[in-house]
């Protein structure tokens, strides 16, 4: 089966700061991935997914951005990050038609 | 634009008590549904895949059925048990798109 890494796991960072969120996946070869929010008692938002390398599409616009520099490598990235980037951030893969599956998620405070 | 909502938003039962809980979605064609479980601050635990093909799948006390017809799904938790007291979350796919998620139903079961 598959298996999501991702981390920092942790990580406060200030307002107007850079921001890099790394996930990688093991046990299987060009999967969908996609990158999700998660604000305090709200539900999963869908911020970017990619379904090859360097094919990236974006949900939501903001300050954020993703890229694929490799087939189980997706990052999330951030120039200059505002208090409302605060949250749980997912990432998830896996083939289409198939389970996907979830990382243990990123907690960013932006203070 | 394809909707996930999920009732109850929260329930509380006393252990051993047999369960569902209840998934629909607006538009019928999806490709998959997929129930999973988390636990407060960590990342989504896959509990049931059910593709757009299938009807029902089970995993030890976990059984989830899909009307696509009727646009919903239930997961039936039977003999619940404190350990499974988390949220459960419901998300459709569709064909070319990511999971789409409901809010969730917070469960609490106690001993």
């Amino acid at each position: 089966s598959q298996t999501i890494h991702q981390w920092p796991a942790t990580l406060v960072q200030p307002v107007g700061s850079p921001l890099s969120l790394e996930c990688t996946v093991e046990g299987t070869s060009n999967p969908n991935l996609y990158w999700y929010r998660q604000a305090a008692g709200r539900g999963l938002q869908l911020l970017f997914y990619s379904v090859g390398i360097g094919q990236i599409s974006s949900e939501v616009p903001q300050n954020l951005s993703a890229s694929r520099p490799q087939d189980r490598q997706f990052i999330l990235s951030s120039k200059k990050l505002l208090l409302s980037d605060s949250g749980f951030y997912l990432c998830a893969g896996g083939l289409i038609g198939n389970t996907i599956y979830f990382g243990e998620g990123s907690w960013l405070t932006v203070v | 634009k394809q909707e996930v909502t999920q009732i109850p938003a929260a329930l509380s039962v006393p252990e051993g008590e047999n369960l569902v809980l209840n998934c629909s979605f607006t538009d019928s064609a999806i490709y998959n549904l997929q129930w999973f479980r988390q636990d407060p601050g960590k990342g989504l635990t896959s509990l049931l895949l059910i593709q757009s093909s299938q009807r029902e799948q089970t995993s030890g006390r976990l059984n989830a059925s899909l009307d696509k017809s009727s646009g919903r799904s239930t997961l039936y938790i039977a003999a619940s048990q404190p350990g499974d007291s988390a949220t459960y979350l419901c998300a459709v796919i569709e064909a070319g798109t990511a999971l789409i998620f409901g809010k969730g139903t917070t469960l609490s079961v106690s001993s």
